[in-house]
C-alpha cells in the first residue's frame, strides 16, 4: 500500500497562474481531507468530502475549490494564486464506519507552494 | 468556536530531563490526537485519546487526558535527541466528519 500520496511534492506559481493539487489514497477510505500548514498556526482545514461527489468547506476555503470524483481521489484547485497561499499543503485521509468518521487520520507527505 | 492552544510553543531542554506540553481546548470533544512532524516531514500519529482519563505511553512519551479540564498533556521522561521534533496536539469537531482543529504546535529541541 503507497497509503496518502499528493503530486506534486513542490511548486513555483506566479501571482494570478492556476494549478490543481492531487491527493490519491489507496486504502478505500470515505473521508478526505486539505490542510494547509503555516509557521506558527498548526494545520487549517481548506476543504474536505465524507464521499465521493461530496464537498464541503473547513475553516480557510477562501481562494481554493475542490472535486471528488473518484473516491481514491481529493483535487485542490487554485484558480488565481496568491502569495497569501505559499504554504504547505497536506491531504489526509480516514476511515468511517457506519457513516461516522472513525479512528484516525492519515497523513500524505505535503506540497510544498510558493507563489511570488 | 473550537479552539486548541499549546504551550510552551518552544522547549529547549538537555538530555535526560523531563517536561511537559500541554494542551487545552476550548469546548467538548469526542477524542484528542498527538501527532510529531520532523522539519520537512508529515505528520505522524502518536496517540489518540477517547475519554476523560485516558493515559497512553510509548517508550519516553506519555499523554493524557481530562475532558472536564478540556486539558491534555504530553509528558516527556529523560529526553533523547532523537525526540527533537514538533509536536501537535488536534481535537475533533463535533458531528460526524473527523474534522480537526490543531494546536499551533510545540517545537522541542533536545540538546545533548
Amino acid at each position: 500500500n503507497a497509503g496518502v500520496t499528493q503530486t506534486p511534492k513542490f511548486r513555483v506559481l506566479k501571482t494570478g497562474q492556476s494549478m490543481t493539487l492531487l491527493c490519491a489514497q489507496d486504502m478505500n477510505h470515505e473521508y478526505m481531507y486539505w490542510y494547509r500548514q503555516d509557521p506558527g498556526m498548526g494545520l487549517r482545514l481548506i476543504h474536505y468530502s465524507v464521499g465521493e461527489g461530496t464537498t464541503a468547506k473547513g475553516e480557510v476555503p477562501d481562494g481554493y475549490n475542490v472535486s471528488r470524483l473518484k473516491k481514491q481521489n481529493f483535487l485542490l484547485g487554485l484558480e488565481s494564486a496568491a502569495p497569501s497561499q505559499t504554504s504547505v499543503y497536506f491531504c489526509a485521509s480516514s476511515y468511517s464506519k457506519g457513516g461516522r468518521f472513525d479512528g484516525e487520520q492519515y497523513f500524505g507527505p505535503g506540497t510544498r507552494l510558493t507563489v511570488t | 468556536e473550537l479552539k486548541v492552544e499549546q504551550n510552551p510553543l518552544f522547549l529547549s531542554m538537555q538530555e535526560g530531563k523531563n517536561y511537559t506540553i500541554y494542551c487545552n481546548y476550548s469546548t467538548t470533544s469526542d477524542r484528542l490526537y498527538w501527532y510529531r512532524q520532523d522539519p520537512g516531514k508529515s505528520l505522524e500519529s502518536l496517540f489518540v485519546l477517547l475519554s476523560n482519563g485516558a493515559v497512553k505511553q510509548e517508550g519516553r512519551l506519555m499523554a493524557s487526558l481530562d475532558t472536564k479540564a478540556r486539558l491534555s498533556t504530553l509528558h516527556i521522561t529523560a529526553a533523547v535527541h532523537d525526540l527533537s521534533a514538533t509536536y501537535f496536539c488536534a481535537v475533533i469537531r463535533s458531528g460526524n466528519t473527523g474534522k480537526l482543529i490543531f494546536g499551533q504546535g510545540t517545537t522541542l529541541q533536545v540538546k545533548p
